[in-house]
């Protein structure tokens, strides 16, 4: 089966903290995803990875930035946290275009 | 612009009492449709892929079809445990690989 993990099932920062959340999957997938999901809005693609130090913004990637240093590792960065930043945020791998995505558990991020 | 709309927005069902859920899409040649399962507080869980119009794919009570505009997820004789936000995706050619576009999902209760 395949494992997508999450490092913080919940998460408290305050504004102007720099925040990271950090994404591990175990099935060698070429393409690795962040999400944010809120309610009304639903899944919204903030950056995506189809591989090792390449990135690529998704549709609302402002304030975020993303690091892929190894391939089953994908962290994403808020620089500066603000309080609309507060969110539920997935990620998620896929073994290459045109296959389906694995999803994480998801981190509630507060930002206070 | 690329898009998928779910309808309805909740539907509450009796155990026992089969339904379908809808997801039109609107994308420029299409890759895949997806649909995953997503329960309070969880990741999505991943259903089926569906390539081509015709496709049709089933899994215990569920099956998910394809036409050439809109996805269908037909839910037979459902159990409350079925009870869950449904939602559909969609990749599509003019847009960067892996990236998917979601709809905002169907709420479904089913009661005893």
């Amino acid at each position: 089966d395949v494992k997508v993990t999450q490092s913080s099932r919940y998460l408290v920062k305050r504004t102007g903290e720099k925040v990271f959340l950090e994404c591990v999957q175990d099935m060698d997938h070429e393409n690795m995803f962040w999400y944010r999901q809120d309610p009304g809005l639903g899944l919204r693609l903030i950056y995506f990875s189809y591989d090792v130090k390449m990135k690529e913004k998704g549709d609302i990637p402002e304030g975020y930035s993303v690091s892929r240093e190894k391939k089953e590792r994908f962290s994403l960065i808020l620089e500066s946290a603000s309080t609309n930043q507060t969110s539920m945020y997935l990620c998620a791998s896929s073994f290459e275009q045109n296959y389906e995505q694995y999803f994480g558990p998801g981190t509630r991020l507060t930002v206070t | 612009e690329d898009q998928v709309t779910q309808s309805p927005e909740a539907l509450r069902l009796q155990e026992g009492e089969s339904s379908s859920l809808n997801c039109s899409y609107t994308v420029s040649g299409l890759r895949g449709l997806f649909w995953y399962r997503q329960d309070p507080g969880k990741g999505p869980e991943f259903l089926f892929t569906l390539y081509s119009a015709g496709e049709e794919k089933e899994k215990e009570r569920l099956k998910a079809t394809l036409t050439k505009k809109e996805s269908f997820l037909h839910i037979t004789a459902p159990k409350p445990e079925d009870s869950a936000t449904y939602l559909c995706a969609a990749e599509g050619y003019g847009g960067s690989q892996g990236n998917l576009i979601f709809g905002k999902g169907t709420k479904l209760s089913v009661k005893p």
